[in-house]
């Protein structure tokens, strides 16, 4: 079955750039979702589309697309985005989801 | 305000079976991918299952066969028919909405409803 990979662990200091990828076959082909969770929390979208932010998100956090890869960035970390973060996307036919195992963002 | 709540977890025997449902408010069903999302204790997402607009459904291969998700239109609901539950299945079930721009829809979920817990144990 497909697979996402994603990191285990990312760790940064606040004020840092914190970058989380997410590796995957089919990417060039179907669009990447990113969402942050916190314990005991539903997930949030905070990208779309690759590389669109849903409103109410904060500007610091991007996404970007290169082949089979994607990319979260959060410029400016602060404590508040310590969570996981988890990439999601379809299967080359676009009709199975699938997730990436989650990166646990650390702020130090 | 657009909301989902989940509805129906609890705890079963393995080889049982439960329906979980989740009512929807500020939008409707119908017009939305809607799907299925399970989290095991301490474990990552893992996708279940989707229902399109147009009523075509595809599920997780660890659940196809076992589940079925369907929707009630005149009640804005969303289900989740899960038989020959087993271990394995624990987790907490959280019903969410399909992101949909300018009538395109995508595997995107932009609402989440808070979840609800199943336990599969004897």
């Amino acid at each position: 079955s497909y697979e996402l990979t994603q990191p285990p662990s990312v760790s940064v200091s606040p004020g840092q750039t914190a970058r989380i990828t997410c590796s995957g076959d089919a990417l060039p082909k179907q669009y990447a979702y990113w969402y942050q969770q916190k314990p005991g929390q539903a997930p949030v979208l905070v990208i779309y589309k690759d590389s669109e932010r849903p409103s109410g998100i904060p500007e610091r956090f991007s996404g970007s697309s290169s082949g089979t890869t994607v990319t979260l960035t959060i410029s400016g970390v602060q404590a508040e985005d310590e969570a996981d973060y988890y990439c999601q996307s379809a299967d080359s036919s676009g009709t199975i989801g699938v997730f990436g195992g989650g990166t646990k963002l650390t702020v130090l | 305000e657009v909301q989902l709540v989940e509805s129906g977890g609890g705890l079963v025997q393995p080889g049982g079976s439960l329906r979980l449902s989740c009512a929807a408010s500020g939008f409707t069903v119908s017009s939305n991918y809607m799907s299925w999302v399970r989290q095991a204790p301490g474990k990552g997402l893992e996708w279940v299952s989707v229902i399109y607009s147009g009523g075509s459904t595809y599920y997780a291969d660890s659940v196809k066969g076992r589940f079925t998700i369907s929707r009630h239109n005149s009640k804005n609901t969303l289900y989740l028919q899960m038989n020959s539950l087993r271990a394995e299945d624990t987790a907490v079930y959280y019903c969410a909405r399909g992101i949909a721009v300018a009538g395109h829809y995508y595997y995107g979920m932009d609402v989440w409803g808070q979840g609800t817990t199943v336990t599969v144990s004897s």
